[in-house]
């Protein structure tokens, strides 16, 4: 099973900053990842695919890169709406997996 | 737009069977390009993704390995739905589950439904 380890787990920032989250796989995964964003008592929302595709309706400052085992989001001008948890998810194996979170909190 | 709307018990007792259904709008559950599956998180396992069906000229179901002797995943097409069932439930299953929509069959998942939060007490 691959273990996807992400990096914070918490961040604060400020709004108008820029984000920047880790994600690390334990073998390589191909750009086979997906980060998504999930707000309190809600579902995550798919904000990007194979490493830096953004889903449909997505905003542009959300942005990914990556290859091998090592993934980044960017969030490159905090709006006060993306103050969330994030997630990583690799489907290079099954199971597909996710990581931990990053929490993104305001300073 | 998609919808699901997930549907079923909050509390089940050990050793029963919790069961959930999702009701798809906006798309077939007999679709021959997206999958349909089940996620659950909880504070000690994170998000876990527990298993799928899909139909591409016949129907197909994956399922963890963790939960593979307990699981059955349903579509139903009369009614555009598929149901969760995990039998013999302990409270380390206490979670919120979610359905989701996998669009391409890529296991990205872009649908989601709103949660459901079973826990697992007598």
């Amino acid at each position: 099973e691959i273990v996807l380890t992400q990096s914070p787990a918490t961040l604060s920032l400020s709004p108008g900053e820029r984000a920047t989250l880790s994600c690390r796989a334990s073998q390589r995964i191909s750009s086979y990842l997906a980060w998504y964003q999930q707000k309190p008592g809600q579902a995550p929302r798919l904000l990007i695919y194979d490493a830096s595709n953004r889903a449909t309706g997505i905003p542009a400052r959300f942005s990914g890169s990556g290859s091998g085992t090592d993934y980044t989001l960017t969030v490159s001008s905090l709006e006060p709406e993306d103050f969330a948890v994030y997630y990583c998810q690799q489907r290079s194996n099954w199971p597909i997996t996710f990581g931990q979170g990053t929490r993104l909190e305001i300073k | 737009q998609v919808q699901l709307q997930q549907s079923g018990p909050g509390l089940v007792q050990p050793s029963q069977t919790l069961s959930l259904t999702c009701a798809i709008s906006g798309d077939s559950v007999a679709s021959n390009s997206a999958t349909w599956t089940w996620i659950r998180q909880s504070p000690s396992r994170g998000l876990e993704w527990l298993g799928r069906t899909y139909y591409r000229s016949k129907w197909y179901n994956d399922y963890a390995v963790s939960v593979k002797s307990r699981i059955t995943i349903n579509p139903d097409t009369s009614k555009n739905q598929f149901s969760l069932q995990l039998n013999s439930v302990t409270p380390e299953d206490t979670a919120v589950y979610y359905c989701a929509r996998d669009l391409t069959g890529q296991n990205y998942f872009d649908y989601w439904g709103q949660g459901t939060l079973v826990t697992v007490s007598s």
